[in-house]
């Protein structure tokens, strides 16, 4: 069973048409929420730590959100630029990151 | 500020020949360190991590193995390379607790 669920896999967005991404976990004892931008080709960028229930984080067009069991990543009149996989991870403990599998999303003018 | 290198970028190698992947980091000492291998619908997938100079641990049975002969260096190798080793291979190391990956090695064996 995935502890990291991503939802939904992919997003297809006309250009100023917000919406929200999903990232649900089961595990307990969370440290960390972690978001990340990446691009085809590359490695995924850092965008967000979030630590506790009711937490948000805002980067220009991007807010991160966090509850007990999931987290959101809304993203207000996206432009074709913010095409991208955004990846959520969590961390328990001192394990490392636990990854999901990402939302493909994309963005037409 | 840190950095995180890693080559090569790419990478075509046939099947049974070795594999050495380089990852070096800059702007920190003693860093944790991971190699993750990202596959097409599976997500990223932990190989490795080292805490320290000679410490590896190991995430999955597979036929890769890591070293760690510097500080801020961690290198991924194989012995015979199968189909299966195939991916995107990232380097990254830890923050307070989040990530902060490398460009990445494109491997293909054919």
């Amino acid at each position: 069973e995935d502890q990291v669920t991503q939802s939904p896999e992919a997003l297809r967005l006309q250009e100023g048409e917000s919406s929200s991404l999903n990232c649900s976990y089961t595990v307990s004892g969370l440290r960390g929420l972690f978001w990340y931008r990446q691009d085809p080709g590359k490695g995924p960028e850092f965008l967000f730590t979030l630590y506790s229930a009711g937490e948000e984080k805002e980067k220009e067009r991007l807010k991160a959100t966090l509850t007990k069991k999931e987290s959101f990543l809304h993203i207000t009149a996206p432009k074709p630029e913010d095409s991208a996989t955004y990846l959520c991870a969590v961390v328990i403990g001192n394990t490392p990151l636990v990854f999901g599998k990402g939302t493909r999303l994309s963005v037409i003018a | 500020s840190q950095t995180i290198h890693q080559w090569p970028a790419t990478l075509v190698q046939p099947v049974g020949s070795p594999l050495s992947l380089e990852c070096t980091v800059e702007g920190t000492s003693n860093p944790n360190l991971y190699w993750y291998r990202q596959a097409a619908g599976r997500g990223l997938q932990l190989l490795f991590y080292s805490v320290g100079i000679g410490q590896i641990s190991s995430e999955v049975p597979q036929n890769l193995s890591a070293s760690r002969p510097q500080d801020r260096q961690f290198i991924l190798s194989s012995k015979k390379l199968l189909l299966s080793d195939s991916g995107f291979y990232l380097c990254a190391w830890k923050g307070t607790y989040e990530q902060y990956f490398g460009p990445g090695t494109r491997l293909t064996v054919t």
